[in-house]
């Protein structure tokens, strides 16, 4: 019974760089979200996958960050040439689908805490 | 877009005191998630709200929806110092399909 997991824990890396962060789901669930979260508040939408439908984008705040999801299973989100305020925790959630059937709740995975130094 | 003001964005108290967070917005929402965070951890879902005027118990915390479904409130008689943490509320738009987030709110319960 394995939650959703998420890969590094942690990344450090130097502004300009590329990252690639990776998000595996709970088997079965179809819809799947990542946030965005600064030191001790709340969570920013990023991107949401459903299913074989085309992800809402409406969250990504520039063109550096770009996530894709491969066989409706396993995400990965990209960031390109980092700036030291893309440093968050970054936040995977999955459900069994979209969560405003009211009922079906969030996933979270611990997160990756990324520093851009 | 929609906006959940949580307040208050910090608390800190000792054991066996009660408290109240507040979730406020303009705006309607069809349901209200409560989710608790702890160091190093992602959320965990503590309750759902549905009803307007729903107020539901989990131990020692009550959570009730606002008639009018803008608004939901967290209270926990007896804090424990197990209780500290960040605690999130989530409101789900009615015609959106993602969750809003409040900013949060730090509890810290001293022993």
């Amino acid at each position: 019974g394995a939650g959703v997991s998420q890969s590094p824990s942690n990344k450090v890396t130097e502004k300009g760089k590329d990252v690639e962060l990776r998000c595996d789901p709970i088997s079965g669930h179809t819809a799947l979200y990542w946030y965005r979260q600064s030191l001790g508040q709340g969570l920013e939408f990023l991107i949401y996958f459903q299913g074989n439908s085309a992800p809402d984008k409406s969250g990504l705040p520039s063109d550096r960050f770009s996530a894709e999801r491969t066989g409706g299973s396993v995400s990965t989100l990209t960031i390109q040439r980092t700036q030291q305020e893309d440093s968050a925790v970054y936040l995977c959630a999955s459900s069994l689908e979209s969560p405003i059937s009211s009922y079906n709740e969030q996933f979270f995975g611990p997160g990756t805490r990324l520093t851009v130094l | 877009t929609q906006l959940l003001e949580q307040s208050p964005q910090f608390l800190s108290i000792q054991e066996g005191e009660n408290l109240t967070v507040y979730c406020n917005s303009s705006s309607v929402f069809s349901s209200l998630q409560w989710y608790r965070q702890e160091p190093g951890e992602g959320p965990v879902l503590l309750v759902t709200v549905v009803t307007g005027g729903e107020v539901k118990k989990l131990k020692r915390l009550t959570f009730q929806f606002g008639d009018a479904r803008k608004d939901s409130s967290l209270h926990i008689t007896a804090a424990q110092p197990g209780d500290t943490g960040l605690y999130l509320c989530a409101g789900a738009p009615e015609d959106g399909n993602k969750l809003v987030f409040g900013a949060g709110t730090i509890l810290r319960v001293k022993s």
